[in-house]
């Protein structure tokens, strides 16, 4: 099966600061490999992915990257705010249909 | 919009005791997952589905069965509750085939078993 680990798995950033998280996989089948945001008490949501066959992505403040040869991906959140205040889950897809998701950052931007 | 949703928030069972957790979602997704989350464990697979009647079973099923006889609904049942399934589960959906491969997560039920 795959084995997917996050760190760190705390994260205290200044508002205004860049906040990366970082994981990796073990099944180099894996080829999609989302992050979710979960608020406190709320379920957790998609906020970015990526397929194996990119390098990068970005979304306004959010990035994801991925390096298949070390098997590892990370989202970048800059200018950090209040609001992104939240643990963030990396997960990767293989098998099928089957997703393993990382142990989870909890992400705090102090004002 | 998609909607996920499960029958309970919270949830207060005996040891012992047969125990359904119910999720329905309305936007005729092939696949549907629980899972139980834990802090410092994040979310650990439990079962999944991928059509009706088809189950496989995920990291963790010992304790668990599910049913699925109905395409937006999937039930996840415990035999015998245990003290330690004390958790919170979430249930998700998904499409099984082409580009769309988010999950969907309903809001969760959490469970206490004495």
């Amino acid at each position: 099966g795959e084995n997917v680990e996050q760190h760190p798995s705390t994260l205290s950033v200044q508002e205004g600061d860049s906040a990366v998280i970082k994981c990796t996989y073990s099944d180099s089948a894996s080829n999609y490999f989302p992050w979710y945001k979960q608020e406190l008490g709320k379920r957790p949501q998609l906020i970015i992915d990526i397929r194996s066959n990119v390098g990068e992505k970005k979304d306004q403040r959010i990035a994801v990257t991925l390096n298949k040869t070390a098997k590892h991906f990370s989202l970048h959140i800059t200018e950090t705010q209040p609001e992104d205040s939240a643990v963030y889950f990396c997960a990767a897809k293989w098998g099928y249909q089957k997703v393993t998701f990382g142990t989870g950052t909890k992400l705090q931007v102090i004002p | 919009d998609v909607k996920v949703t499960q029958s309970s928030r919270y949830l207060v069972k005996r040891t012992g005791e047969k125990v359904f957790l119910e999720c329905v979602q309305d936007m005729d997704h092939e696949n549907m997952f629980w899972y139980r989350q834990d802090p410092g464990l994040g979310l650990r697979l439990i079962y999944f589905s991928y059509d009706v009647k088809m189950k496989e079973k995920g990291d963790i099923p010992e304790g668990y069965s599910v049913s699925r006889e109905k395409k937006e609904r999937f039930s996840l049942i415990l035999e015998s509750a245990s003290t330690n399934q004390t958790s919170m589960y979430l249930c998700a959906s998904s499409f099984k085939l082409g580009g769309q491969k988010a999950q969907y997560f309903g809001p969760g039920t959490r469970l206490l078993v004495l």
